[in-house]
């Protein structure tokens, strides 16, 4: 069974480093094909894609986001990691993980998601 | 970078009516790289079609894609309770995915 699970802190503060744990299980980020990536959603608001990262490490970020994030995976806990600089309150989002392993790029299995506040 | 723009934002239609939703983007776009997803609320968005028209496991048959270049269309022909939800079309290319602003159909 193919699960995503995100984990981090629910609050934190302004110009702080926010850094979040997608734990996966059912599959192996390592895999060939396997990739992991992360979106997120401010309350009430539409989906913005943040970064990606593959089984032969290779990244990609978001182009107004990228100075401020970085992706980086743990195989030997299967986690994939996702680290995000200086918060403002617009950052304010649920944060989603989720899998690709189709050349086509879609996302099959998501996360339940988790819902970060930044507030002092 | 590429622009998706979804219409109606909001889409207000009873059980066992035709759903059409749209998404444009804002060049043209390599359809095997058009998917949308429906999302309800508080839950993760989940993938219905991929590749334009494709429908992914679990998907129900009344759902369907099409479309090409600069116009693509989600349609649901025949409207169940569940399917009263918000839904995204995105896109892929050179390395940067993208969202639509969502349409909600109510």
């Amino acid at each position: 069974q193919v699960t995503l699970r995100e984990s981090g802190p629910a609050l934190v503060k302004p110009t702080q480093t926010l850094t979040l744990t997608c734990t996966v299980s059912g599959f192996s980020v390592s895999t060939t094909g396997v990739c992991v990536t992360w979106v997120r959603q401010p309350p009430g608001k539409g989906l913005e894609w943040l970064a990606f990262i593959d089984w032969e490490d290779d990244k990609h970020y978001n182009t107004s986001l990228k100075t401020r994030l970085t992706i980086s995976k743990d195989t030997s806990k299967n986690q994939v990691v996702l680290t995000m600089t200086s918060v403002d309150p617009v950052d304010t989002a649920t944060y989603y993980c989720a899998r690709i392993t189709s050349g086509l790029r879609y996302f099959d299995y998501w996360g339940q998601g988790m819902l970060v506040t930044v507030s002092s | 970078e590429i622009v998706l723009t979804q219409s109606p934002s909001t889409l207000s239609l009873s059980p066992g009516e035709r759903a059409t939703l749209s998404c444009r983007p804002s060049q043209s776009v390599d359809s095997n790289y058009l998917v949308w997803y429906q999302q309800k609320p508080g839950q993760a968005p989940r993938l219905l079609i991929y590749g334009t028209s494709l429908t992914a496991a679990g998907t129900p048959d009344r759902f369907s894609g099409s479309g090409s270049g600069t116009h693509f269309t989600l349609t649901i022909s025949r409207l169940e309770p569940e399917d009263f939800a918000v839904y995204y079309c995105q896109h892929y290319g050179n390395s940067v995915w993208t969202f639509g602003q969502g349409t909600k159909v109510e």
